[in-house]
Order: structure tokens, then sequence, then C-alpha cells
């Protein structure tokens, strides 16, 4: 079973540069939700989405953006990086039943902006 | 404004003793926690939950304990073993889909 799947799983950007981190699953969720987690500061919210064509911020939205064109994938794309992103980035998609205890994370994609 | 709050970075503990990990929040409008734990270079895992009608909830070795009136959850780990050693996140959640999660505490279990 694939779960959910990002890629890529690492990169290396200039400041200034664009780029999208792809995330998909396959369990038919319509739930998915992209996080970063920084170094003593967990896991922060950046957008989420509850079914396809809906999508809503979280707690750092700034400097990205979202689609939902589809329930399978949920792109997270950084329209000018800096700096400041380079940060461990979560994708994470969940089911129906009690809020969370569904919830799927990627493996994670390592961001380095330059 | 940090909603959920997890004060201790870092937990040692012997093989065999109780873990205990704390975690605060502040929203009185939350009204379900989860704990998740995460291995480096791995995505975060489910582990346990608890929901704000419940004061306490157990699986095998975990169990959670939430104190409603002082906006607090703990997650005690017993008996605590090598492989526990991880960075534990609590989270919670407002009736809504989005999950607001703590800064972690790394647990890190000896022999």
């Amino acid at each position: 079973n694939a779960g959910v799947t990002q890629t890529p799983k690492f990169q290396v950007l200039k400041t200034g540069q664009s780029m999208t981190l792809q995330c998909a699953q396959d369990m038919n969720h319509e739930y998915m939700s992209w996080y970063r987690q920084d170094p003593g500061m967990g896991l922060r919210l950046i957008h989420y989405s509850v079914g396809a064509g809906i999508t809503d911020q979280g707690e750092v939205p700034n400097g990205y953006n979202v689609s939902r064109s589809t329930t399978e994938d949920f792109p997270l794309r950084l329209l000018s990086a800096a700096p400041s992103q380079t940060s461990v980035y979560f994708c994470a998609s969940r089911g129906g039943g009690e809020a969370g205890n569904t919830i799927y994370f990627g493996e994670g994609s390592w961001l380095t902006v330059v | 404004d940090q909603q959920v709050k997890q004060n201790s970075p870092s937990l040692s503990v012997q093989e065999g003793r109780i873990s205990i990990l704390n975690c605060d929040y502040t929203n009185s409008m939350f009204d379900y926690f989860l704990w998740y734990k995460k291995y480096p270079a791995e995505g975060p895992t489910f582990l346990i939950s608890i929901s704000s009608i419940k004061d306490k909830n157990e699986d095998g070795r975990f169990t959670v304990f939430l104190n409603k009136s002082a906006k607090h959850l703990s997650l005690h780990i017993v008996p605590s073993q090598p492989g526990d050693s991880a960075v534990y996140f609590c989270a919670a959640s407002a009736s809504t889909d989005k999950l607001i999660f703590g800064t972690g505490t790394r647990l890190q279990v000896f022999p």
C-alpha cells in the first residue's frame, strides 16, 4: 500500500526560485494537509483541504500556495523560495472516523533554500 | 501564540521505568487529543488518542491522561523500552479538521 507519497524527498533551491512539493494519497481521503517541522517549533500547519476544490490556511501559510483539483493530490507550491523556508515538510491525509486517529503522514521532504 | 505546548524538549529515562511526557493547551474548544511518535527521517505515526469526554485512555504500555480543568494531558509509558526512544508530539483538535501540534519532546530510553 502506497499510503501518502511525497516527492521529492530532498531538494536544494536558490533564493527566489519556485518549486512544487507533490503529495498523493491512494486512500480516497477527503482531508489533506501540509505541515512543516522546524527545530523547537514542532509541526506547524501550512495549508489544509477538506475536499477537492476546497483549501484553507493553517498557522503559517505565507509564501505557500496549494490547490486541490483531485481527491488524490495536494501539491504545495513555494512561489519565491526564501532561506526561512528551509525545513522538513510533511503531507498528511485523514479518512473518516474520529478526528485525527486515522491521519497518515508521508515520509517527509527535506528542503534547503540557499 | 502556541496553543499546544510541550515544555520539556527532552526526557531521559532508564529502561523498565516509567516515562511521563506532558502537554498543556490553551484553547478550551479543543475536544480531541492525540499523541504521535516520530523517528528520525520518518513521518509521525499515530500512537494514542483521547476524547474530552474521558479522562484516561489506555493501550498496552501507553496511557494518556486528560485533566480538562488544568488544560493538561500526559502520556505514560510503562515500562519504557529502548525502542521507545523517539520524538513525541501531542496534538489537539477542536471538532474541525485541523490538528495543532506541540513542539515535541525527545525521549531517550537508556539501558
